[in-house]
């Protein structure tokens, strides 16, 4: 299936920096998902987006759904060591989601 | 939201054998998919699984080597069948609950390992 291109694909960074990873598809999608994952574990939802230009924040974190649909950036402040994890964007469109390439983040104390 | 269980958790298997994976959900569902996740790599969609019918499958996957029940709205099971070690993977069980809530939520994974 299609899977959506996203960037960077790794991040080394040290702790207190921001972070901004983003996705892009070819395709227009109706919500727009990213997701983090820890070692070992599933996919945890971090912020959903449903329309054309919203930005959401969760914490720390804030997400926009791109206005032309095909798009949409994540980005995490002040980032602390507990963030390290590889963070995963997903578009949903006519009932399929299309998952990211990952993003894998390491915060250096 | 949903809150999802997967068993088993892990296991180690050998070539030749065949392993269902369960999935159970606090509450009912409308759709529920099964991904495999490869080590390093991003999901990849399996099929989705159908309640009182066959399930959908992605290109690249068949039903005789990943059998998929759904017989009710909060469980379902993935088989994977006559397993070889290129089966080793996460497999993971999602579900999306309708109803106003369009998002998708994921299990905690199997992680599979084949000898």
């Amino acid at each position: 299936g299609q899977q959506l291109n996203q960037s960077p694909q790794s991040m080394f960074i040290q702790e207190g920096e921001d972070v901004s990873m983003n996705c892009t598809s070819s395709s227009i999608f109706n919500t727009w998902l990213w997701y983090k994952q820890d070692p070992g574990e599933g996919p945890v939802l971090l912020i959903a987006l449903y329309k054309a230009g919203e930005l959401t924040s969760n914490g720390r974190l804030t997400a926009q759904f791109g206005i032309t649909r095909k798009d949409s950036f994540l980005n995490i402040s002040a980032s602390i060591p507990s963030d390290v994890g590889i963070y995963f964007c997903a578009g949903q469109g006519f009932n399929q989601f299309y998952f990211g390439t990952g993003t894998s983040l390491t915060v250096i104390p | 939201s949903a809150v999802i269980s997967q068993k088993p958790s892990r296991d180690i298997c050998q070539r030749g054998t065949s392993l269902t994976i369960q999935c159970q959900v606090d509450s009912q569902v409308t759709m529920m998919f099964w991904y495999r996740q490869q080590p390093g790599q991003s999901l990849t969609l399996i099929a989705t699984a159908n309640q009182g019918s066959e399930a959908t499958y992605e290109s690249g996957f068949v039903i005789d080597k990943f059998p998929i029940s759904r017989p009710n709205l909060t469980f379902s099971t993935l088989t994977v069948s006559n397993m070889s070690p290129e089966d080793s993977s996460i497999y993971l069980c999602s579900v999306t609950p309708g109803t106003g809530d369009e998002t998708q939520y994921f299990g905690p994974g199997t992680r599979l390992l084949v000898l």
